[in-house]
């Protein structure tokens, strides 16, 4: 099955730098999601995206749908700690009967 | 509202054995899912529903099938465990609303898990 390109898969950090990841698709989509999933838990939903250039925030989360329609940037400002896990990009395009593409993930680890 | 739950949260199956997992939502989504989570292989649809009383097959069916009965409930059998099938299984939910002009929004939400293995 199709697969979005995530990148990157992986980072590692410092407590307070800023984090930025992103996703690309060979499809375009009419939305994007950002998850975040922690160990042992199920995703949880960050950030909707539904216009191509449309940028939303979630406290010190930001993610931006690009103009093209095929990518999407989620960006993290002064980490902490607790923002160390697992994130997902999924896509979701017309005539998929409200099925989601899911990115393979980007693992943050934050070091203090 | 609890969300999303999924029973149980844990189990071992030998191989051959059949269960059922269980899906229950509270949201009162017309959609409902389930995933697989294997590592380096992200989240794979196994089989989804629109709307109670109908189903469709995902990325992976094989193996699997489902049934939802009432809205708020999907279940994911497997009649016959097999060793390839252990693995992290999710439940999530969603909706899509549309607003404005041709604008649709659509959201979709996890449950907690249930890490099954086959020996």
């Amino acid at each position: 099955g199709q697969q979005l390109n995530q990148s990157p898969q992986s980072m590692f950090i410092q407590e307070g730098e800023d984090v930025s990841m992103n996703c690309t698709s060979s499809s375009i989509f009419n939305t994007w999601l950002w998850y975040k999933q922690d160990p042992g838990e199920g995703p949880v939903l960050l950030i909707a995206l539904y216009k191509a250039g449309e940028l939303t925030s979630n406290g010190r989360l930001t993610a931006q749908f690009g103009i093209t329609r095929k990518d999407s940037f989620l960006n993290i400002s002064a980490s902490i700690p607790s923002d160390v896990g697992i994130y997902f990009c999924a896509g979701q395009s017309t005539g998929t009967a409200s099925k989601l593409t899911f990115g393979t993930g980007t693992r943050l680890q934050v070091t203090l | 509202n609890a969300g999303v739950t999924q029973t149980p949260k844990f189990r071992v199956l030998k191989t051959g054995q059949s269960m059922t997992l269980l899906c229950a939502q509270d949201m009162n989504h017309e959609y409902m899912y389930w995933y697989r989570q294997d590592p380096g292989m992200g989240l794979r649809l196994i089989h989804y529903s629109v709307g109670e009383g109908t189903t469709a097959k995902g990325e992976v069916p094989d193996g699997y099938n489902v049934s939802r009965l009432k809205k708020q409930n999907f279940l994911l059998g497997l009649e016959s465990a097999a060793p390839s099938q252990t693995s992290v299984y999710f439940c999530a939910s969603g909706f899509t609303l549309r607003t404005s002009g041709r604008t649709s929004s659509y959201e979709q939400y996890f449950g907690p898990g249930t890490r099954l293995t086959v020996t």
